[in-house]
């Protein structure tokens, strides 16, 4: 079983929908990540949230600690939106558990 | 905003031969610095973490002999790829993070990538 578990592995949306991507995860942490990884490969960390709630434009992140729980959120989805969003949990001492990502394409 | 680079962006290398990799921070210090490698369609998997003037933190199954680290200065971090096979064939990626005068220091700053084909 994976320490990470992301659901769903792929999303297809319309533009302008309201999407969520889930995050689970079974290890005591010290953070949880939101990363965005596009078509090229380059990535870029979204937020690093380790209690509470997050938002930057249209995305908001939320965790919930004692569920072993984070979600993504995406507000007014966009065709630029479309990428692959990955959770990655980071324990005390560095070490990293990523999720197997969710693929998002968002249709004009 | 905080810059990572990477160079080179992609290499193609004979079996057998070394491959250096270089991780540097533009515009601003970093005195810790990941290396992650992706597999296609994968996730990303962490290597190891690197902290200037000191060894390498290597992560389970990950031979630090085959992947030498090495993180000299606060703006550069090279990860060399010795005596390249055609299973280290992958999308070698570094990130820093978490120093004053970064925008965010909450954050990881990933570099874009190198993609290593060994053949």
């Amino acid at each position: 079983k994976n320490e990470v578990e992301q659901s769903p592995q792929n999303l297809t949306a319309q533009e302008g929908e309201f999407i969520t991507i889930n995050c689970s995860y079974s290890v005591g942490i010290s953070a949880l990540h939101w990363l965005q990884q596009h078509p090229g490969g380059g990535i870029v960390s979204l937020f690093m949230l380790s209690s509470g709630k997050k938002k930057h434009g249209r995305l908001i992140a939320t965790i919930n600690i004692q569920e072993k729980h984070s979600s993504l959120h995406i507000t007014a989805s966009h065709p630029r939106d479309s990428a692959v969003y990955i959770c990655a949990v980071r324990k005390p001492g560095n070490q990293f558990y990523f999720g197997t990502g969710t693929s998002l394409t968002v249709i004009p | 905003g905080a810059v990572v680079s990477q160079h080179p962006s992609w290499v193609i290398c004979k079996s057998g031969t070394s491959v250096k990799i270089e991780c540097r921070s533009l515009d601003f210090q970093a005195t810790t610095m990941f290396w992650y490698r992706q597999f296609p369609k994968q996730s990303l998997m962490l290597m190891a973490t690197s902290n200037e003037g000191s060894k390498a933190t290597y992560e389970q199954g990950v031979e630090k002999d085959k992947f030498l680290i090495n993180h000299a200065s606060l703006t550069l971090s090279t990860l060399t790829v010795t005596s390249a096979h055609p299973e280290d064939s992958s999308f070698y990626i570094c990130s820093a993070e978490g120093i004053t005068g970064l925008p965010s220091t909450d954050t990881q700053y990933f570099g874009p990538g190198t993609r290593l084909t060994v053949l």
